[in-house]
């Protein structure tokens, strides 16, 4: 079955700075990427997703690269504010309805 | 609140004693899942529904049940079997043809 790594487990950058979150998947069958992003105490939010035919997508100061012959995906956010301070979950799934499997998830922290 | 509903928010349970958490969607979604998070970890799937009166169980299935009788509701059962229920329950769905889940906003369950 699919199995989601996700790195790094926690990540401090400086307000104004990128940070990158990577995350590496087994099943070549998969093809859809979504990211979540968890506040704390409340429901993961999807902010960003990519299919495998295409390798970028880009939403204001959130991108995500997408290398199917490597099997991994990354999220950079660009120009850091503290309210993008959360944990982050990557997933994989091959096909809709397909159980996503998540990355184990990345808390960031953006420091003032 | 976003379409998918939780119920309660918060809730306790004795030892021995089964809980039901409530989970109903308004977006006509086929799809159902129940995911656990416990504090600082990733998502665990519990059980999920493609279609109405048929489910699958998770990767951590032992000490809960489901039923799927009606397409807009999923509940999960936390029975007296499970021996560590004390965790952040998060229930989402998937549209036909839809990418991504819809996330309720959770339940959290602790055992007094």
């Amino acid at each position: 079955g699919e199995n989601v790594e996700q790195h790094p487990s926690t990540l401090s950058v400086q307000e104004g700075d990128s940070a990158v979150i990577k995350c590496t998947y087994s099943d070549s069958a998969s093809n859809y990427f979504p990211w979540y992003k968890q506040e704390l105490g409340k429901r993961p939010q999807l902010i960003i997703d990519i299919r495998s035919n295409v390798g970028e997508k880009k939403d204001q100061r959130i991108a995500v690269t997408l290398n199917k012959t490597a099997k991994h995906f990354s999220l950079h956010i660009t120009e850091t504010q503290p309210e993008d301070s959360a944990v982050y979950f990557c997933a994989a799934s091959s096909y809709y309805g397909q159980n996503f499997v998540f990355g184990p998830g990345t808390r960031l922290s953006v420091l003032p | 609140d976003g379409g998918i509903t939780q119920s309660p928010k918060y809730l306790f349970r004795k030892e021995g004693q089964n809980v039901t958490l409530s989970c109903e969607q308004n977006l006509n979604h086929d799809a159902m899942y129940w995911y656990r998070q416990d504090p600082g970890q990733g998502l665990r799937l519990i059980y999920y529904s493609q279609i109405v009166n048929d489910f699958q169980k998770g990767d951590i299935a032992e000490g809960y049940s489901v039923s799927r009788e009606k397409k807009e509701s999923f509940p999960l059962t936390v029975t007296s079997a499970q021996k560590n229920p004390t965790a952040f329950y998060l229930c989402a769905s998937a549209g036909q043809g839809e990418y991504g889940y819809t996330f309720g906003s959770g339940t959290r369950l602790t055992v007094v």
